[in-house]
């Protein structure tokens, strides 16, 4: 089946520690991007990426960095230097092109800092 | 992009219509009206989206008023597993790709 998926689910780090979120898609979407929700709230766009080795900020991407070294593989590090990270991280592909083209959300996975 | 308003919290009895309103007064004429949901812990999922006339598609059907000031998202139908937050997100159809994601609507679909 075609998705993208997440890894893991749930996720628990202490605080200062760096950690890598995994966010891999077979749709063959050029575009992967990574949003962050707080509870209660809206997403908010982290990081995109639209090409393999490229990618831009989006709204909040401080404390965070990414990588694009394969197209199906957009992976996110939440860094010592974001403060708040304890929050639900969704990742997202989509085509690129003319018109209007949906994103596909992954499951999403849950990071706790203690 | 423009700003959207929407209704924090809405119920709806199973089987009947659901209508979630948008309000977006400041759209301009080549943004589009968007919408999303996400079913409590998961992804957003994209259901339908417009820019003059009035779509539908297997999931929804979108009504955009003439002025474009305002929509409504309407679920036929609606069964429990439609309950989820709404998002109504207004944007322009162009290279940017991003999607700005407002509070939404919990839409709560009760027996």
């Amino acid at each position: 089946d075609g998705g993208i998926t997440q890894s893991p689910k749930y996720l628990f780090r202490k605080e200062g520690q760096n950690v890598t979120l995994s966010c891999e898609q077979n749709l063959n979407h050029d575009a992967m991007y990574w949003y962050r929700q707080d509870p209660g709230q809206g997403l908010r766009l982290i990081y995109y990426s639209q090409i393999v080795n490229d990618f831009q900020k989006g709204d909040i991407a401080e404390g965070y960095s990414v990588s694009r070294e394969k197209k199906e593989s957009f992976p996110l590090t939440v860094t010592s230097a974001q403060k708040n990270p304890t929050a639900f991280y969704l990742c997202a592909s989509s085509l690129l092109g003319q018109g209007y083209n949906e994103q596909f959300f992954g499951p999403g996975t849950r990071l706790t800092v203690l | 992009d423009a700003k959207t308003t929407q209704p924090p919290s809405m119920d709806c009895a199973e089987g009947r219509a659901a209508n979630l309103p948008c309000n977006h007064s400041t759209i301009s004429g080549n943004e589009y009206v968007y919408w999303y949901r996400q079913i409590h812990s998961q992804g957003p999922q994209y259901i339908i989206h417009g820019l003059k006339n009035n779509e539908t598609n297997e999931m929804a059907s979108l009504i955009i008023t003439e002025d474009r000031k305002s929509s409504t998202l309407i679920l036929p139908h609606a069964t429990l597993r439609d309950t989820a937050v709404y998002y109504c997100i207004v944007r322009v159809r162009s290279n940017d790709y991003k999607l700005s994601f407002g509070a939404g609507t919990t839409v709560t679909v009760r027996a």
